[in-house]
């Protein structure tokens, strides 16, 4: 198979704390991971495109400053959500690519984390 | 840039009903298309997968999807639900040899399945 872990699932904090989150693709090297966020009943939104070793590339309206991706390895992506406010508050979810020939990579999906800023 | 369009944003359902929610979308290249399922309380989890061939794509549990390059379409069917496919299902795109394998997601589908 091909599972993809996330830690925390959950967190609450204070605003203007920091978070970060962790994203591994467990038994699998992944060329790209993505990030996600999810608001209640409505879709998932991408946020970000992750490559191993490069710097990310961020959909628009997505604050690269406050959403800080750090892509260490071709396991692992950590999205830090700094100085978190009450409407951070949200799903993030993050993907990983499998690769398995040009053009036909799919994406696995982790478990999410529930973000709760007080 | 692409946009994917799922019509239905709430389906009830008996047990064995037959089950066909629509996924449209707009590209005008070659386009991957999935349908992943979101249980409650889960994560999103592949259903199935179209990148080429045979457009009528089988997955896992029973369901199929069939692409309609005329319609621009990809819905997804199953000929008969149980109470376990009560869940959340998104269409989504990408473009065929996409380096980048952005996905574009629908609004999703929340299916409800009486017991």
């Amino acid at each position: 198979g091909a599972v993809v872990s996330q830690h925390p699932s959950w967190v609450i904090c204070k605003s203007g704390t920091s978070v970060k989150i962790e994203c591994r693709s467990l038994d699998f090297q992944a060329t790209t991971m993505f990030w996600y966020r999810q608001f209640p009943k409505q879709s998932l939104m991408l946020m970000a495109t992750s490559n191993e070793g490069s710097k990310a590339t961020y959909e628009q309206g997505v604050e690269k400053d406050k959403f800080l991706i750090n892509h260490a390895s071709l396991t692992l992506s950590t999205l830090t959500v700094t100085s978190a406010h009450p409407e951070d508050s949200s799903f993030y979810i993050c993907s990983a690519t499998r690769l398995a020939g040009e053009g036909r990579e799919t994406q696995y999906f982790g478990p999410g984390t529930r973000l709760l800023v007080l | 840039a692409q946009s994917v369009s799922q019509h239905n944003h709430h389906v009830i359902l008996s047990e064995a009903a037959s089950l066909e929610l629509g996924c449209n979308y707009s590209y005008g290249g070659t386009v991957n298309l999935f349908w992943y399922v979101q249980y409650p309380g889960q994560h999103l989890q592949l259903l199935l997968k179209y990148f080429s061939g045979d457009p009528l794509v089988k997955g896992i549990k029973g369901f199929e999807a069939e692409f309609i390059k005329s319609k621009f379409s990809f819905n997804l069917r199953k000929p008969s639900v149980q109470w376990s496919d009560t869940a959340e299902y998104f269409c989504a795109v990408n473009p065929a040899g996409n380096a980048g394998n952005m996905l574009t997601f629908g609004g999703g589908t929340r299916l409800m399945v009486k017991p």
